[in-house]
């Protein structure tokens, strides 16, 4: 069946450190991929996308590449702030499934000062 | 201006009660759907809809029922609630297919 699957959280980061947050996934088919964020108490907001292979998405420093060989699609961030302090989700959809996204379990990030 | 919005953002209720959520978009998109996000933050849609034609019924039980009288709106009842029916309820929309979708703010729903 189609899955995602993201590192295990919590991440805890110094400000300014370098981030990345791994995500692979299983799709029969070629996927739309995505990158959510979900800041405490909110709703998801979408952080960065890629729609097909060898795409990069970015977004507020964010950036993450389609990449096929290794069905992989890493978020990845150079210097991350206090307010990057969310909980993460990687997630597919495939253009037959009616749109239904299919999430990882999600990765919490908390950035110290 | 308030893309997706869903009332209430709290609920606490009895066992055995009837609920409902409500959902509205202003985006003009054609498709809604619920997501389900358990205490462990895992997501799972529920039930999609496209021009009020349900698309998605991904295995929910026949308590929860969805409605959209029209494609802006897309509320969601639940009958004879139970305790594990206690997580955040999202309603999201799109311009359907494989589009980028957006959330509302999420109802917390807790069964006591």
């Amino acid at each position: 069946g189609n899955s995602v699957t993201q590192m295990e959280g919590p991440v805890t980061l110094s400000e300014e450190a370098f981030l990345t947050i791994n995500c692979t996934y299983t799709a029969t088919g070629y996927p739309s991929l995505f990158w959510y964020v979900q800041y405490p108490g909110e709703g998801l907001q979408l952080l960065l996308k890629a729609t097909k292979a060898d795409d990069k998405g970015s977004n507020k420093g964010f950036e993450a590449t389609y990449r096929k060989e290794t069905t992989s699609f890493h978020l990845e961030k150079g210097s991350v702030q206090v307010s990057d302090s969310a909980v993460y989700f990687c997630a597919l959809t495939l253009y037959n499934q009616g749109g239904k996204l299919i999430f990882g379990q999600g990765t919490e990030l908390s950035v110290k000062p | 201006d308030t893309a997706v919005s869903q009332t209430p953002k709290y609920l606490v209720t009895q066992m055995g009660n009837d609920k409902s959520i409500k959902c509205e978009q202003n985006l003009g998109h054609d498709t809604m759907y619920w997501y389900k996000q358990d205490s462990k933050k895992f997501l799972k849609i529920m039930f999609s809809y496209n021009n009020k034609e349900l698309i998605i019924n991904e295995t929910v039980p026949n308590r929860f029922s969805p409605k959209s009288p029209d494609k802006a709106h897309l509320n969601l009842h639940i009958n004879s609630l139970e305790l594990g029916d206690s997580a955040v309820y999202f309603c999201a929309s799109s311009s359907g297919g494989t589009d980028t979708q957006y959330f509302g703010p999420g109802t917390r729903l807790t069964v006591l």
